[in-house]
Formats: C-alpha cells, sequence, structure tokens
C-alpha cells in the first residue's frame, strides 16, 4: 500500500522557524494538502495545493514543494501553533487518497 | 457559516453494525463531494469514504469496502456512513469533511466537523 512519511515529532522554541516534511512518490505529480489537528477539535486546512494559504490562516505557514517531498513551514511559531500536522495527497496513479503519519509540532 | 455535525457514534461490539450522520448548513451541500475520515487512538488520519455530487458514485478505501456504504441525501443535506461488521480496529473518531474535488474525485478537504467516536469492542 502507498504511504507517505512524515517525522513523529518536531519541537522548535517560540519565534523559531519549524519545519515540517513529507515525503512519498505521489507528490512528484500530485498536489499537497497539509491539517492542523488540535486535541478534541476538528481539524484544520492550513495549505492547499501545495503552497495556497486559506484566507483565515497567519501568514507565518507557508509551504513548499521539490520532487517527492513537501515542507510545511512556520516562521515564527506560537505556542498557539502546538498541534499535529498532517499531509494530505495521493499515490503516483492517483487511486488512493493517503495521509502521511502525522508529526506532533510542539513549541516551548 | 459552513457547519458539519456528526451523530451515531457509540460502542458496538465486533460484528455489529452503526450508521453515522452527518448534518451539514451554510453551503450549497450537492454541489460538493463529501468525505468520511477517522483517527484511530495514536494513529494518523485515515481517509474512509466519498461520494460524488448526486450519490451515484462512492469509493472506499480498501480497509472498508465491502462492510461500509457512504450515502447522501441533498434533499435533507446530510451524509450518511453505514458501517457493518466492525473491527476492533475500526474504533476511531470519524469525521465527515467537505470535500473540494475534481470530476474524479481527487482534491482536499476544506472543512470538517468535529468528529463522533467510534468504540469497536470484543
Amino acid at each position: 500500500s502507498y504511504e507517505m512519511t512524515q517525522p513523529p515529532s518536531v519541537s522548535v522554541s517560540p519565534g523559531q522557524t519549524a519545519t515540517i516534511s513529507c515525503v512519498g512518490d505521489g507528490l512528484a505529480r500530485w498536489f499537497v494538502h497539509w491539517y492542523q489537528r488540535k486535541s478534541g477539535r476538528a481539524p484544520v486546512l492550513v495549505m492547499f495545493e501545495d503552497t495556497k494559504r486559506p484566507a483565515e490562516i497567519p501568514e507565518r505557514f507557508s509551504g513548499s514543494k521539490s520532487g517527492t517531498m513537501a515542507t510545511l513551514i512556520i516562521s515564527g511559531a506560537q505556542v498557539d501553533d502546538e498541534a499535529e500536522y498532517h499531509c494530505y495527497s495521493t499515490d503516483i496513479n492517483g487511486l488512493y487518497k493517503v495521509f502521511g503519519g502525522g508529526t506532533k509540532l510542539t513549541v516551548l | 457559516d459552513v457547519k458539519l455535525v456528526e451523530s451515531g457514534g457509540g460502542l458496538v461490539q465486533t460484528g455489529g453494525s452503526l450508521r453515522l450522520s452527518c448534518t451539514t448548513s451554510g453551503f450549497s451541500f450537492p454541489s460538493y463531494w463529501m468525505s468520511w475520515v477517522r483517527q484511530a487512538p495514536g494513529r494518523g488520519m485515515e481517509w474512509v469514504a466519498n461520494n460524488n455530487l448526486d450519490g451515484s458514485g462512492e469509493f472506499y478505501a480498501a480497509s472498508v469496502r465491502g462492510r461500509f456504504s457512504i450515502s447522501r441525501d441533498n434533499a435533507k443535506n446530510s451524509l450518511h456512513l453505514q458501517m457493518n461488521n466492525l473491527r476492533v480496529e475500526d474504533t476511531a473518531v470519524y469525521f465527515c469533511a467537505r470535500d473540494v474535488a475534481d470530476p474524479r474525485g481527487r482534491g482536499y478537504f476544506d472543512h470538517w466537523g468535529q468528529g463522533v467516536l467510534v468504540t469497536v469492542y470484543s
């Protein structure tokens, strides 16, 4: 089965830049999208189609992609950004919808 | 405002059934594909199923195909997931999500419900 790989955890101090990677063969062909999930709350779309930020998401969130690796970047991370972040895309043939395993971001 | 509210979760024994519902408001429901996504405790998210605008097309993850059935009622702006022959590994929080999809169902989820817990015990 197709998988996308994320680091299990990332930790930064407030004000630092957090980078969360997502690796998968399908990313070379298809868009990646990113979700933020805080415990007990609905997931929130923070980045779509590789680099597009929804209007309500702070400008400190940005995205990039090169080949089979995508990166979510939080410049000047804040304590409020602590959450799980999940990438989402499709396998190389466009058949299977897949999430990465999720990355727990700690800001302290 | 776009709202999605799930209901119908609960505790069920292996082999049992549950029917989840998602009531929506604040957008033109018939204009969007809709999906169910789940997250098991301590695990990543997993896309479960989606259906197209009129419900004529249904698509499933391999892990649930043949056991789960997605449906929608465009007149009532609601989405459903009939889950049969439940397994312990189906234990998860189930989310309803609005799917910004192309005609082949590829896209992303731009709005989600809060989720509902389904617990399957042996």
